[in-house]
């Protein structure tokens, strides 16, 4: 079955310590984002891929950085410089939109949460 | 900036109870519209969009007419059951954006 898998569901990390959630999607999809979502915050957008060797900043990057060397690979590192990195965090693919209206319906992963101890 | 409002939560209701979550938007241009829904532990699933407006999405007996005229989208359903508790989630996406935004999302529970 074609879907994205986010690895580990749960992480732990001390303070000071970089992690990286991994993203694999078999969907073909040529765009790629990382949300984070926090308790009464709703999803925020941290990057996106709409192509292989390509990403743009989304609303909060700072403190992360992300790598799409892969068509399906996706991965997202938490550095130390992120202030407040507790939080759940989402992977989702889609196809391109090319400017068709509604065409832009993302597949989520399960999700990665992540604990600063 | 383009943005989504929905209604605070949570929303608690009986089995069989008529259900509207609401959600309002500000976009520049004419956007298309999307619910998603996040069961407890899961990703988001979508739910239904509509692409222009008097356009009216349903899946499962939930219901979403695009209204341009109040900026508008919310969701219905007639009779929720105990397995529609989640989280639901109002988007949008501008015409020529690769991005879509959220609202911050509307958690309902169901009780039998």
């Amino acid at each position: 079955d074609g879907g994205i898998t986010q690895s580990p569901k749960y992480l732990f990390r001390k303070e000071g310590q970089n992690v990286t959630l991994s993203c694999e999607q078999n969907l073909n999809h040529d765009a790629m984002y990382w949300y984070r979502q926090d308790p009464g915050q709703g999803l925020r957008l941290i990057y996106y891929s709409q192509i292989v060797n390509d990403f743009q900043k989304g609303d909060i990057a700072e403190g992360y950085s992300v790598s799409r060397e892969k068509k399906e690979s996706f991965p997202l590192t938490v550095t130390s410089a992120q202030k407040n990195p507790t939080a759940f965090y989402l992977c989702a693919s889609s196809t391109r939109t090319g400017g068709v209206p509604g065409a832009n319906v993302l597949t989520f992963g399960a999700g990665s949460r992540l604990t600063v101890l | 900036g383009d943005s989504v409002t929905q209604m605070e939560g949570p929303v608690t209701l009986s089995e069989e109870a008529f259900l509207t979550i609401n959600c309002t938007y500000t976009a520049t241009g004419y956007p298309s519209l999307f619910w998603y829904v996040q069961y407890p532990g899961e990703g988001l699933q979508l739910l239904l969009k509509a692409t222009k407006a008097d356009d009216k999405g349903s899946n499962k007996g939930f219901e979403a007419t695009y209204r341009k005229e109040t900026t508008s989208f919310h969701l219905e359903k007639g009779s929720v059951q105990v397995s529609d508790s989640a989280v639901y989630f109002c988007a949008l996406r501008e015409g020529g954006s690769e991005k879509l935004v959220f609202g911050k999302g509307t958690k309902l529970t169901v009780n039998p």
